[in-house]
Formats: C-alpha cells, structure tokens, sequence
C-alpha cells in the first residue's frame, strides 16, 4: 500500500521562475493539502483540494496556486519566485474529516536562488 | 491571527528519563488537535489525534492529554529511548480542515 509520494525530491530554480511540485495521495485518500515549512517553522498551511477544488487556503499569495486530478493526485505551482520560497513543501494525504490523521511524504526541497 | 505555540523549543534528556512538552492554543471553535513526529528524513507521522476536553490518548511509551478549555495539551513519554529522538509538533483545527502547526519540540535523547 503506497503511502503519500512526492515529486521532484530536489529541485533548484531562479527568481522570477516557476515551479510545479507533485503529489500522489495515499490509496484511497481523497482530500490532499500542502504546507510550506521553512526553517525553524512548523508547516505552514497553504491550501486543500478535494473533489477537485480548493476548498481551504492559508495566507499565501495568489502566486501560490494548485490542481487536483480525477485521481485524486495533486499540483502545487508557484510563479515569479521569490528567495523567500526557498522551503521544504510537505504534501498530506487524508481521507475525509477533521479527526482524521494527516499522512505526509516526504516533502520537495526548493531553493531559490 | 491564530497562534500554537509549542515549549520548550528543545529539550535533551538521557536515555531513561521521562519527559513532557506543552502545546498551546486558542480556546475558541476548536475542533481537533494533532500530534505529529517528525524524525530527521522522514515524514511526519501521527501519533494522536484528540477531539473532546479531558481526552487522554497512550501509545506504547507516549501518551497525550487534552484541556480545550484552557486551550493546552501535553505530551508524555515516558522512559525515552534514542529512537525517540525527533521534533514533536501539534496541530490545531479550528475550521473544517484547516491545520495550524506550532514550530515543533525538537528532543535528542542521550544514549
């Protein structure tokens, strides 16, 4: 049973790029959500997606914006980088309500330079 | 702007000794409350998730209590052991789905 899987694991851009981060949910995850942790930080909630919309989102810019699949696989996309992007992201999986356990992968590490 | 807060930032005990962390949070609309473990190149896993006033959840060594009133929750381990080693974070829920993490506990247990 495949957990929560993300892609690239590293990935190095300029400023002013854009990025596009994966993620494939654990089986029979329909709910998928992104967080940002830069050093010394907790995970910082950027937004969540199920059924193919985003339903919630943190306080990140409009250049911060997603996609989620029939299958439930997700994207996270960041235009006009900023140093300040610079963080691992960290893609969670779960299957529905808030009391429900957030299974995380492994994260992409993006540096901006 | 909601706030967690977690403390100490980083604790380093010796093997054997028992240990707790705190986790802060605002009282109102509170829905869930998270723990995760976070070891070095590893993904966060979960340890509890804790949902009424008064829960107390156990796990082998770690246990874990709930005040939603007084908007804390503590973290127990008892007899900690290198592989305990990792950074220990809460998460709260205070809207459907929306999950606000404190900055962590950072614990090095000393063989």
């Amino acid at each position: 049973d495949a957990g929560v899987t993300q892609s690239p694991t590293h990935l190095i851009k300029t400023r002013g790029q854009q990025v596009t981060l994966r993620c494939s949910p654990k089986s029979g995850h329909d709910t998928v959500s992104w967080y940002q942790q830069a050093l010394g930080q907790g995970p910082q909630f950027i937004f969540q997606y199920y059924e193919e919309e985003e339903r919630q989102r943190g306080n990140f810019p409009d250049r911060f914006s997603g996609h989620q699949f029939p299958n439930y696989s997700s994207e996270l996309n960041v235009n006009a980088l900023l140093l300040g992007d610079s963080a691992l992201y960290l893609c969670a999986s779960t299957d529905g309500p808030y009391n429900s356990p957030l299974h995380f992968g492994n994260g992409t590490r993006l540096t901006v330079t | 702007i909601l706030n967690v807060e977690q403390s100490p930032q980083s604790l380093h005990v010796q093997e054997g000794d028992s240990t707790n962390f705190t986790c802060s949070f605002p009282s109102s609309n509170f829905y869930a409350l998270h723990w995760y473990r976070w070891e070095t190149a590893k993904s966060p896993e979960a340890l509890f998730v804790m949902t009424l006033n008064g829960d107390e959840k156990k796990k082998g060594r770690i246990s874990a209590t709930l005040n939603t009133k007084e908007g804390y929750s503590y973290l127990y381990i008892k007899g900690s052991q290198p592989e305990d080693s990792a950074t220990y974070l809460c998460a709260f829920m205070n809207s459907y789905d929306k999950v606000i993490f404190g900055p962590g506990t950072s614990l090095s247990v000393i063989p």
